[in-house]
């Protein structure tokens, strides 16, 4: 079992839907960040979230930070083609130093 | 300018071979880290430097072996190459962790 597991693993989706991933943990995060990665790149940060309950947006984005800081989401309205990647979330304990991977969505929106 | 470059970007080899991945970031910060992301596409840090000292340091077998000359550069060793090494390996760098991390494009390695 991986600390922080995403839902669902896989979506594919027509462009113009609206679409949610969830990542969860039993743990709690100082802060947590979404990244996206494009096949043969590395993942590039989209967000950070650092207070509980915390929504922020980026464009068609939109970001959760769990009220107990042990969840986030990620809501993608109206998605376009050029949103297809594989999205990961990663969380920082409340100690430590290093971001812990979760186990990604991988996303493909159809033109 | 890339701001965290990894060579090679591809490396095939053989089975008992040893190889290097090479590291550089030039953004200034001072923790580097290596990952490796498995067939599944999860990542998993195995290193991480802060001014060239290693401050984390994962279950990873010691065929694996970092070297940080300085804070811009942080180089994988890697002996005796298995199977079960084939995956993509990511150099990444940050500044204060929570402003997040910053990749490179990665090195495919594919052992035969």
């Amino acid at each position: 079992t991986q600390l922080l597991e995403q839902s669902p693993q896989f979506l594919s989706i027509q462009e113009g839907e609206n679409l949610t991933v969830y990542c969860n943990s039993s743990s709690v995060f100082s802060s947590l960040q979404w990244y996206r990665q494009e096949p043969g790149e590395g993942p590039v940060l989209l967000v950070t979230v650092v207070t509980g309950g915390e929504v922020k947006k980026l464009k068609r984005l939109t970001f959760q930070f769990g009220d107990a800081r042990k969840d986030s989401s990620l809501h993608i309205t109206a998605a376009q083609p050029g949103d297809t990647g594989l999205y990961l979330c990663a969380g920082a304990r409340t100690t430590g130093n290093q971001f812990y991977f979760g186990t990604g969505t991988s996303l493909t929106v159809i033109p | 300018d890339t701001a965290v470059s990894q060579t090679p970007k591809y490396l095939v080899t053989q089975m008992g071979n040893d190889k290097s991945i090479k590291c550089e970031q030039n953004l200034g910060h001072d923790t580097m880290y290596w990952y490796k992301q498995d067939s599944k596409k999860f990542l998993k840090i195995m290193f991480s430097y802060n001014n060239k000292e290693l401050i984390i340091n994962e279950t990873v077998p010691n065929r694996f072996s970092p070297k940080s000359p300085d804070k811009a550069h942080l180089n994988l060793h890697i002996n005796s190459l298995e199977l079960g090494d084939s995956a993509v390996y990511f150099c990444a760098s940050s500044q204060v962790v929570n402003y997040g991390y910053t990749f490179g494009s990665g090195t495919r390695l594919t052992v035969v």
